[in-house]
C-alpha cells in the first residue's frame, strides 16, 4: 500500500477513444504530479499541481489534459492519442512542491 | 534539460555479493534520492540525501551524497533475490529546487 492509488492499472484504447486516468493520494500531501515512463528512459515529468493550481506543464501535447479538483485527486484525460503515447503513466505526490515524491503503481497504457 | 548519468545500466550478480551503482550530473545538486522499482509497481523511495558528504543507511542499503555535489552512490551489501528491480537516482538542482531529474535506472538481477 503506497498511499497513492491509480486506476485503472491497465488500459488499452484506440487512437480515437477518450479515456481518463485517475489518481488519489491518502497522505495529506499538497502537491501532485503526472509522469510518463518509457522503457530505458528517465521519468518524464508532465504536469505539476500545487494546492490544486497547475504550476508546471512540460510542453505536453494538448491530447493530454490534466485536472486537479482537490489536493487528493488528480486526473489525466486522454483523447486522440498516438501509438508513441503507449507507456506507464505514474502519479506521485509530495508534502510540498519540490519535496521527495511518493509514487503510485501506475497505469500501463497501450494505444492500438 | 538536466541529464543524470546513471551507471551501470544493468548488473547480473550472485546472491551474497555486494553491489555499487552511481549517478552523476553536470550541475550542483541540493538533494539526491534513490528509488527502487519492482515489476508492475511504482518507484519506492529508499533513501534521501540533503548534504554533501552525507552517508545514510537503510538496512543493507547505503547511499552517499558526493562531496562535489555532482554525484551520488548507492551500495547494497550481501544481496538477496528480493533486491531484484530497477534502481533510480533522482536529483534536485541548486538552480531549480522545485524540480527533480531522474536517471535512466540500473537494472539489478540477482542469481540465487
Amino acid at each position: 500500500e503506497t498511499g497513492v492509488t491509480q486506476t485503472p492499472r491497465h488500459l488499452v484504447m484506440g487512437m480515437t477513444n477518450k479515456k481518463s486516468l485517475k489518481c488519489e493520494q491518502h497522505l495529506g500531501h499538497n502537491a501532485m504530479y503526472w509522469y510518463k515512463q518509457s522503457a530505458k528512459k528517465p521519468l518524464e515529468l508532465m504536469f505539476v499541481y500545487n494546492f490544486k493550481e497547475q504550476t508546471e506543464n512540460n510542453s505536453v501535447p494538448s491530447r493530454f489534459s490534466p485536472e486537479c479538483p482537490n489536493s487528493s485527486h488528480l486526473f489525466l484525460h486522454l483523447h486522440t492519442l498516438q501509438p508513441e503515447d503507449s507507456a506507464l503513466y505514474l502519479c506521485a505526490s509530495s508534502q510540498e512542491w519540490g519535496q521527495p515524491q511518493h509514487f503510485g503503481d501506475g497505469t500501463r497504457l497501450s494505444i492500438l | 534539460g538536466q541529464q543524470l548519468n546513471q551507471s551501470p545500466q544493468s548488473m547480473f550478480i550472485q546472491e551474497g555479493e555486494d553491489v555499487s551503482m552511481n549517478c552523476t550530473s553536470s550541475s550542483i545538486f541540493n538533494t539526491w534520492l534513490w528509488y527502487k522499482q519492482e515489476p508492475g509497481e511504482g518507484p519506492v523511495l529508499l533513501i534521501a540525501l540533503y548534504k554533501a558528504g552525507e552517508l545514510t543507511s537503510n538496512g543493507r542499503l547505503t547511499a552517499q551524497f558526493g562531496i562535489t555535489r555532482k554525484d551520488s552512490f548507492l551500495n547494497i551489501s550481501a544481496s538477496i533475490p528480493s533486491d531484484v528491480g530497477i534502481y533510480f537516482c533522482a536529483g534536485q538542482p541548486l538552480y531549480n529546487f522545485n524540480k527533480f531529474y531522474f536517471g535512466s535506472g540500473t537494472k539489478l538481477n540477482v542469481k540465487p
